[in-house]
C-alpha cells in the first residue's frame, strides 16, 4: 500500500527558510519511473506545482519559484526533501506530495501540511 | 493566473449531468495526458481521472474524461450531493517543464 505524509514546521517567519518532508511508504525512491512532486495551495486558492524529483535524480520546478527551491531525496530514509528560502506570508499555504511509481500518470497524494507564514 | 482555464464554477440538480471543461495549448494538454481530481473541503485533492481518460478503481463510473486536441473534460453523470466540491485538471507542460494546473471549477448541487 502507497502511502505518502508530509510534515514540517507549522509555522515561519518571514525571510526564513522552509524545509518540509514527504516520507514515504509501500514503494521505493530508488523504482525505476518513480516521480514525486510538491505541490501547495494557498487558503482557498487553486493548487500550484512547486517542484518534482525522479528515481534518477533528475529535478524540476516551477519556472516562477526556481530560484528559491531546492527539491532532494535520501532512499535510505525513504523521503524527499523541498526547501524554501526567504518565505513571505504570500507563501501561506498547505503543502502536498504525491508520487507517480510507474510510467503512467497514476498518482498518489498525502493529506498535506499547513504552513503559516508570520511574524 | 492558470495556465490551464477551467470555469471557476458550475451546478446542476440531482441526476443530471454537468461536464467540466478543462483548456490548454499545444505544450500541456495537446501533447499530454490529463489528469483530475476532485477536492472536498478540508481535504486532500483525490485523482478522480488520470491519463485523460482512466478511472482508478472505487471511482464510480458516473465520472468519466476526455481529450480532444488542446482541451479536455470532466463529465460527471447522475449528479448526486456529495458530488459537490472543487474539481481541478492538470497536465505536464513540455514549454515549462513542469506540470501546470486549471484555476479549479467549484460544482454545486442544486
Amino acid at each position: 500500500q502507497v502511502t505518502l505524509k508530509e510534515s514540517g514546521p507549522a509555522l515561519v517567519k518571514p525571510t526564513q527558510t522552509l524545509t518540509v518532508t514527504c516520507t514515504v511508504s509501500g514503494f521505493s525512491l530508488s523504482t525505476s519511473e518513480m516521480r514525486v512532486s510538491w505541490i501547495r495551495q494557498p487558503p482557498g486558492k487553486a493548487l500550484e506545482w512547486l517542484a518534482r524529483i525522479d528515481w534518477d535524480d533528475d529535478k524540476f520546478y516551477s519556472t516562477s519559484l526556481k530560484t528559491r527551491l531546492t527539491i532532494s531525496k535520501d532512499t535510505s530514509k525513504n523521503q524527499v526533501v523541498l526547501s524554501m528560502t526567504n518565505m513571505d506570508p504570500v507563501d501561506t499555504a498547505t503543502y502536498y506530495c504525491a508520487a507517480r511509481i510507474d510510467s503512467g500518470w497514476y498518482d498518489y497524494w498525502g493529506q498535506g501540511t499547513l504552513v503559516t507564514v508570520s511574524s | 493566473q492558470s495556465v490551464l482555464t477551467q470555469p471557476p464554477s458550475a451546478s446542476g440538480t440531482p441526476g443530471q449531468r454537468v461536464t467540466i471543461s478543462c483548456s490548454g495549448s499545444n505544450s500541456n494538454i495537446g501533447g499530454n495526458f490529463v489528469n483530475w481530481y476532485q477536492q472536498l473541503p478540508g481535504t486532500a485533492p483525490k485523482l478522480l481521472i488520470y491519463s485523460s481518460n482512466q478511472r482508478p478503481s472505487g471511482v464510480p463510473d458516473r465520472f468519466s474524461g476526455s481529450k480532444s486536441g488542446t482541451s479536455a473534460s470532466l463529465a460527471i453523470s447522475g449528479l448526486q450531493s456529495e458530488d459537490e466540491a472543487d474539481y481541478y485538471c492538470a497536465a505536464w507542460d513540455d514549454s515549462l517543464n513542469g506540470r501546470v494546473f486549471g484555476g479549479g471549477t467549484k460544482l454545486t448541487v442544486l
